[in-house]
């Protein structure tokens, strides 16, 4: 039973389209965030949602646009594809906002843009 | 602007023997450090932590040894087992809120 799940795990698509990734947790943690994986191969955060509320958002493009209908889900959509949005894209989740750290992760959704 | 760093891209080791990776980071507002462990095709998973207050942690195999005036840990793994071989990230965090700082990781290979 996977703990944070992400949906797709591979997508590729041309240049210009918009997609969106699913995340969902079955940790009934409060705190979700999105990664990039960048071809230098740094994790670097995007976002931050606890209990769906945006708490973290770091220099990303606006065509990056984050949504948590609650608090087990946090989706990514991305308006205008570029190719510098080809990355790998984790999702993440922690048990609260204070917490340390410890972050559970998914696989992770490798996204090439053509 | 790398605020963690890791400067060893990989590191071999024979089974059996300790692995030493190492972690250096320039904010010194970071007080909460972690390893993490990915394989391929997976997400990262929490290896070990420490905290600014202490300058060692140990969990088992795993050891992690902080430096504050260096601003320099690492992560010792004895005995290495071939099943460790995976990329080992070190990450930090300022006291308030979680907003981790990832390196780029080390690929360590046990070889057997």
């Amino acid at each position: 039973d996977t703990a944070v799940s992400q949906t797709p795990k591979y997508l590729v698509t041309q240049m210009g389209n918009d997609k969106s990734i699913k995340c969902e947790q079955n940790l009934g943690h409060d705190t979700m965030y999105w990664y990039k994986q960048d071809s230098k191969k740094f994790l670097k955060i995007m976002f931050s949602y606890n209990n769906k509320e945006l708490i973290i958002n770091e220099t990303v493009p606006n065509r990056f646009s984050p949504k948590s209908p609650d608090k087990a889900h946090l989706n990514l959509h991305i308006n205008s594809l570029e190719l510098g949005d080809s990355a790998v894209y984790f999702c993440a989740s922690s048990r609260d906002y204070a917490n340390t750290g410890e972050l559970f992760f998914g696989e992770g959704s490798r996204l090439t843009v053509l | 602007d790398q605020q963690v760093k890791q400067n060893s891209p990989s590191l071999s080791v024979q089974e059996g023997r300790i692995s030493i990776l190492n972690c250096d980071y320039t904010n010194s507002m970071f007080d909460y450090f972690l390893w993490y462990k990915k394989y391929p095709a997976e997400g990262p998973t929490f290896l070990i932590s420490i905290s600014s207050i202490k300058d060692k942690n140990e969990d088992g195999r795993f050891t992690v040894f902080l430096n504050k005036s260096a601003k320099h840990l690492s992560l010792h793994i004895v005995p290495s087992q071939p099943g460790d071989s995976a990329v080992y990230f070190c990450a930090a965090s300022a006291i308030r809120g979680n907003k981790l700082v990832f390196g780029a990781g080390t690929i360590l290979r046990v070889k057997s």
